[in-house]
């Protein structure tokens, strides 16, 4: 059984729509991660917050706009978006943030994003 | 640049062996990691090599050789259930993740 739970687990979305994903760790971890995950590809690091501060950002595309309002939970709020951003979203969390050497993350299902 | 090499896909048999390799490149060396991921759900954690050698875990085990940037994930024993994708991460100096695209192992009865 997962601590890392998301919703919602599938999502389509037109390129107009807004739409938010959401990320809760029953963990009682410090950081937490968004990750995309597209086929075949590696796992694409997007947004850490150490603490509820935000101390990554991978250069991701301002139409991705996260928020963590406190340490257990996790936002990724999502506008304007593309076809190619058509992936598997994933949230993680780890007991420690960066910094931390050998810190196993815990990883969530997923949100099934679909942009048509 | 910063690089995680494995194989896209393998087969194996039931009962049988498989090795799982990993080369890595990254600047700096704080860990590596192996995953398990079955399809439509989350990573989970497998391993953690940071020194050189083998750490074993029931049917799965790990090596690592840092001067070689190489490590292998051994499944013993193999089931049906154990068919999924396997995912090396190695962490770098910066504590983040550098992640493989993954190896989806395939088990046939």
């Amino acid at each position: 059984e997962t601590g890392v739970t998301q919703t919602p687990r599938h999502l389509v979305m037109g390129m107009t729509n807004k739409k938010s994903l959401k990320c809760e760790q029953h963990l009682g971890h410090n950081a937490m991660y968004w990750y995309k995950q597209s086929a075949k590809k590696p796992l694409e690091l997007m947004f850490v917050y150490s603490l509820e501060e935000r101390v990554e950002n991978n250069s991701v595309p301002s139409r991705f706009s996260p928020e963590c309002p406190n340490s257990s939970h996790l936002f990724l709020h999502l506008h304007t978006l593309q076809p190619e951003d058509s992936a598997l979203y994933l949230c993680a969390s780890s007991q420690e943030g960066p910094g931390s050497g050998g810190v196993e993350q815990y990883f969530g299902p997923g949100t099934r994003l679909t942009v048509t | 640049g910063q690089n995680i090499d494995q194989p896209t896909e393998m087969t194996a048999t039931e009962g049988a062996i498989v090795q799982i390799n990993c080369t890595y490149q990254t600047s700096g060396f704080n860990g590596l990691f192996w995953y398990q991921q079955h399809a439509g759900e989350a990573p989970t954690f497998l391993s953690y090599n940071v020194l050189d050698g083998l750490e074993e875990k029931g049917r799965f085990s790990s090596f690592h050789r840092r001067s070689k940037g190489y490590s292998y994930l051994l499944l013993k024993e193999l089931q049906m259930k154990d068919s999924a994708s396997y995912l090396c991460a190695a962490m770098d100096s910066n504590y983040q993740l550098i992640w493989g695209a993954g190896t989806k192992l395939i088990i046939k009865p």
